[in-house]
């Protein structure tokens, strides 16, 4: 069964400063998906940032970039020129491509931005 | 931008009374997801659901839950008779093919008093 670990529950960033949340996860195959979603107080959930797995490139959206090692297992997000509005949970999910259900979470960190 | 709009946005129920959350996918999607959210815990797959029937389901997805798509347009997530314990946040999501992330709607708080 395919898990999900971010073993940060909290993080904190001053404004302005860069800040990389971890992602780790288990799976025995070799093609899948990866995210980042965001969960402002709101608790909607927004989609940051997605990866294929065969792509070796590092996916990026403006200030968001991921660092993924496939040999590792590991997906970590890059948030560059933190803004206060930054601030909320991050999930990372992993999502095989064999069938197109069940997205699966890591516990989620929550990230704080210090003006 | 296209969205998925979930209502209501905050349900209060009681024990064992039947809820129904409802779901309005984005509208060229093809794939239907129910998922939750106990508060302060991780988001939980329940259910999934495309071309009018189920596709998967988790373990907590037992007989006091049922989907339905009665019309071209709704999603609906029943609960039959709840417990304290499915108190939680439920998001509704749709996606288009398998590639791209899943859309989320702004979710129902569901609260079992």
């Amino acid at each position: 069964a395919q898990t999900v670990t971010q073993s940060q529950p909290e993080m904190s960033v001053q404004e302005a400063e860069t800040v990389t949340l971890s992602c780790t996860y288990d799976t025995s195959e070799s093609d899948y998906y990866l995210f980042w979603y965001k969960q402002p107080p709101s608790r909607q959930m927004i989609l940051v940032i997605r990866q294929e797995a065969y792509k070796q490139q590092n996916a990026t959206e403006n200030r968001f970039s991921v660092n993924f090692q496939k040999a590792a297992k590991s997906f970590s997000l890059k948030i560059s020129d933190s803004q206060l509005g930054d601030a909320a949970m991050y999930f990372c999910a992993y999502r095989t491509t064999f069938n197109n259900n069940d997205m699966r979470f890591g516990a989620g960190t929550r990230l704080t931005v210090k003006p | 931008e296209p969205e998925v709009t979930q209502t209501p946005s905050h349900q209060v129920t009681q024990m064992g009374q039947e809820v129904i959350l409802r779901c309005v996918p984005i509208s060229n999607h093809l794939y239907f997801y129910w998922y939750r959210q106990i508060l302060g815990q991780k988001v939980e797959f329940l259910v999934s659901f495309y071309n009018n029937e189920i596709s998967e389901k988790s373990e907590i997805f037992d007989d006091q839950f049922s989907v339905e798509r009665p019309d071209g347009s709704n999603f609906t997530l029943k609960i039959r008779s709840t417990k304290l314990e499915d108190s939680a946040m439920y998001f509704c999501a749709s996606s288009e093919v398998q590639v791209y992330g899943y859309t989320f709607g702004s979710g129902t708080r569901l609260t079992v008093v």
